[in-house]
């Protein structure tokens, strides 16, 4: 019984470049979320995405982040042109049922370093 | 609006000693709380989860916590540290349809 799957588990990219994270929710989850951490810091809330839809983004920034959920194939986190403030560990958590009262779980996360 | 404040961003603790991590929140409306653990490289792990009903939740790894609604507060304990404890703990928040609120965590040293 596979739990939340994240890849890659690092990733390094030059300012400017993009960047893909990917999540794979547990078997039988259709709720995603997108959280990311940085330094000293707890985890900040992105976006919630059900199969192929964005239910709430109203934590991602408003320019360079996007993220998917398509019917088929994992959830993709995508940054483009990205900047050295974009170097976080980023957390996908799926749930089986209801938004945010249901039980996440995370996976072990994409840490991400532009460099 | 909702926040999550944890007190103490390290407490350190002898082995078998008492553990206790504060966390206090926020919140116009009755809310749900979490506790997550996090250990180095790894996501967040569900300890235990307060919705409705009984105060005092008992979660894995014999870890507790109590929901005070008289004093904003979901305090975590364990009677007796053991090495394995060692990690980042954050406490969480959330109301029905609306977002996760994290703590900025508290880091858990346990001395042998």
């Amino acid at each position: 019984n596979a739990g939340v799957m994240q890849n890659p588990r690092h990733l390094v990219r030059r300012r400017g470049q993009e960047a893909r994270l990917r999540c794979s929710p547990m078997k039988g989850h259709s709720h995603v979320y997108w959280y990311r951490q940085l330094p000293e810091e707890g985890l900040k809330f992105m976006v919630y995405l059900q199969k192929e839809n964005i239910i709430d983004e109203s934590g991602m920034p408003k320019e360079r982040f996007s993220a998917e959920f398509p019917k088929e194939g994992p959830s993709i986190l995508r940054i483009q042109q990205v900047v050295r403030g974009d170097s976080a560990a980023y957390f996908c958590a799926s749930s089986g049922g209801q938004a945010f009262t249901d039980t996440q779980y995370f996976g072990p996360g994409t840490r991400l370093t532009v460099l | 609006a909702q926040s999550v404040t944890q007190l103490g961003s390290h407490v350190s603790v002898s082995e078998g000693a008492l553990v206790l991590l504060r966390c206090n929140y926020s919140s116009s409306v009755p809310p749900y709380l979490f506790w997550y653990v996090q250990y180095p490289n790894q996501g967040l792990q569900l300890l235990l989860k307060y919705t409705t009903g009984a105060t005092l939740v008992k979660g894995i790894n014999g870890f507790e916590a109590e929901f005070k609604k008289s004093e904003t507060s979901f305090h975590l304990t364990k009677p007796s540290a053991h090495m394995s404890d060692a990690a980042e703990y954050f406490c969480a928040v959330s109301v029905v349809g609306n977002q996760f609120y994290f703590g900025t965590g508290t880091s858990l040293t346990v001395i042998p």
